[in-house]
């Protein structure tokens, strides 16, 4: 059974730029939350998407967007890159919204971006 | 808001020897907490799950612990090996649903040497 794919998995970009990461889910998993992790803040939820809505959001500027496809893959989108979103962007699924209370979440392996 | 503390940030310990890692929160009505390990510039591994109606859960030479209303999980991790050298998080969830993200602590690096 295929886990959770990131791609790429690495990514440079300049300042002032925008950029788009690909997660898919686990086959039959429909929710598809994402995380950012940077040393100083450590792991910080950005959004979760389920049925192609989002249904959650973390505290994070405008400029971080995302979306889900009918087939449950999910995008995130970064518009106007600073130096400061350079992390490592993590996306995790689950079957149900929210998680379940004994499964939680799958993540994947992540994409590193570089903001140069 | 809730918050998630892990003591302490940088563990050394040798081979063979027991070890436990704490993870503390500040608001007591969660939903569940989850125990990931992370290696270097890798994803998250999900170790152990417990709901907020348990007190424990085990995986091999892994055990973790729920005291809800002291805001407290223990991750006791018994006879360690090289290979449990990683990062290991700690989050809980507030709810499910759309109150499902997880909140994370900044985690403990382990490193056993052998």
């Amino acid at each position: 059974k295929a886990g959770v794919t990131q791609t790429p998995r690495y990514l440079i970009k300049t300042r002032g730029q925008q950029v788009t990461l690909s997660c898919s889910p686990i086959s039959g998993h429909r929710s598809v939350s994402w995380y950012q992790q940077t040393p100083g803040q450590g792991l910080q939820f950005l959004f979760e998407y389920f049925s192609e809505t989002q249904r959650n959001k973390g505290n994070f500027p405008g400029r971080f967007s995302g979306r889900q496809f009918s087939n449950s893959r999910s995008e995130m989108n970064v518009s106007t890159l600073e130096l400061g979103d350079s992390a490592l962007y993590l996306c995790a699924s689950s079957p149900r919204l929210g998680g379940t209370a004994n499964y939680g979440y799958t993540f994947g392996s992540g994409t590193r971006l570089t903001v140069v | 808001k809730q918050e998630v503390t892990q003591i302490p940030a940088a563990l050394s310990v040798p081979e063979g020897e027991n070890l436990v890692l704490n993870c503390s929160f500040t608001d007591s009505a969660i939903y569940n907490l989850q125990w990931f390990r992370q290696d270097p510039g890798k994803g998250l591994t999900s170790l152990l799950l417990i709901q907020s109606s348990q007190r424990e859960q085990t995986s091999g030479r892994l055990n973790a612990s729920l005291d809800k209303s002291s805001g407290r999980s223990t991750l006791y991790i018994a006879a360690s090996q090289p290979g449990d050298s990683a990062t290991y998080l700690c989050a809980v969830r507030l709810g499910g649903g759309s109150q499902g993200n997880l909140i994370f602590g900044k985690g403990t690096k382990l490193s056993v040497k052998p």
